[in-house]
Formats: C-alpha cells, sequence, structure tokens
C-alpha cells in the first residue's frame, strides 16, 4: 500500500508571502495529523482531524495557520502571511484508529526567507 | 505538558547492544510509542507498548513500567544502519502524541 505522501518536498518562500502544504494520508485511514518539527526541538503537534472535521488543533501556532480536509481524504495547511519563526519540517501522519501507530510522510522542508 | 526526557546522543559499536531511555509523566498515561528517524527522513514505526513488560520485535525490543513513567528501546546486534534518531513519544488521555526530544545513535565499525 502507498504510504502517507506529503508535496512538496522543499519549499523556500519569502517572509510575507502564502505557502500550501498538501498530505495525503494512506488510504483508509481517518485519522490524519500535522507535525512541524523547528530545528533543534522536537516533533510538536498542530492538529488532530477525525475524517472531515478538526478533532483537536490545540496545537495550531496562531490564525495564520489554517488547515482543511476536504471530503476527508487528502488535507491542506496554509501559512498566511508566512513568518521566519515558521521555517521548520511538516509532517503529516495517518493512522486508522486514534493512539495507534502513526505512519508519517517524509515531510515539507519550508525555509521563510 | 507532559516533559519526556531522553539522552541527546549515545554512541554504541557495529554488533553491541544498546539501551535508549525515556521518562515521562505518569498522569493520564494511555501508549507509549518509539520511532526510528534517519536524517531528512519519515519517523518510522518501531514498537508499542501500553502494558507493563517487554516488547520484543527482532533485534528491537521495547520495555515499559508505567509506575515509574519509564521505558526503554533495546537494539541488539546493532549494524551501522541503525545510525539514526530514536523518538519516544507519549500519548495522555484526551491528547495527543508528545514527542520526545529524541536521541542520536551512532554506530560505529
Amino acid at each position: 500500500e502507498a504510504g502517507v505522501t506529503q508535496f512538496p518536498s522543499h519549499s523556500v518562500i519569502e517572509k510575507g508571502q502564502t505557502v500550501t502544504l498538501r498530505c495525503d494520508p494512506i488510504s483508509g485511514h481517518d485519522n490524519l495529523y500535522w507535525y512541524r518539527r523547528v530545528m533543534g526541538k522536537e516533533i510538536k503537534f498542530l492538529l488532530h482531524f477525525v475524517k472531515e472535521s478538526k478533532q483537536d488543533e490545540s496545537g495550531m501556532p496562531n490564525n495564520r495557520f489554517l488547515a482543511e480536509r476536504t471530503g476527508g481524504t487528502y488535507s491542506t495547511l496554509k501559512v498566511q502571511p508566512a513568518e521566519l519563526e515558521d521555517s521548520g519540517v511538516y509532517f503529516c501522519a495517518s493512522s486508522q484508529q486514534h493512539y495507534q501507530p502513526q505512519h508519517f510522510g517524509d515531510g515539507t522542508r519550508l525555509s521563510i526567507l | 505538558g507532559q516533559n519526556i526526557d531522553q539522552p541527546t546522543e549515545m554512541t554504541a559499536t557495529e554488533g553491541a547492544i544498546v539501551q535508549i531511555n525515556c521518562t515521562y509523566q505518569t498522569s493520564g498515561f494511555n501508549g507509549l510509542f518509539w520511532y526510528q528517524q534517519h536524517a531528512g527522513e519519515a519517523p518510522t514505526f518501531l514498537s508499542y507498548n501500553v502494558l507493563d513488560g517487554l516488547e520484543e520485535k527482532g533485534r528491537f525490543s521495547s520495555f515499559l513500567s508505567r509506575s515509574k513513567g519509564y521505558s526503554y528501546l533495546l537494539l541488539k546486534e546493532l549494524q551501522m544502519k541503525d545510525s539514526a534518531s530514536y523518538l519516544c513519544a507519549v500519548t495522555h488521555l484526551g491528547q495527543n502524541f508528545v514527542f520526545g526530544p529524541g536521541t542520536r545513535l551512532s554506530v560505529l565499525p
């Protein structure tokens, strides 16, 4: 089966611009998660979808971040406008059931200049 | 929050055994996961503990003591390809995954 895929693998944008990251979870996985790893720090939870519903978005840094999962399949994470501190690696993960092992994508490395 | 502690770095020799420890806050504990992450790649699931005791999967084993808030990942017959970061992640009831800082393991010939 295909794993979790993320696009793009790298993105370099200027401060103030908009970027949209995409995640395709493993087919059939209702649970989809976004995480971020800032350089030198641990991976931090951003939010959790169950199908198309946001179950927990307590980790979202601020209202410049918007996540959607229309139709309950792929998800997008938009950052608008991007700030320097948004640089990092954004991971997506999916699982069949919550609290079960999550399968991660390779991440999108976001650099804000 | 849930403070998760792991050693920052460890070094071991090819063919040896290494134990990577992880401690966490016990209140509301639900489960503990170990992931392996090579540089620039996705974290890969290794092991999952919910109950006390040892879970063995080939060269990798993970142990959990819920009362002590303690887990370890045991890697046997180390290979060069085992050089990676090892991440401990904990779930607490009503909350999502919390990752530890990771332990960077270097396997030397």
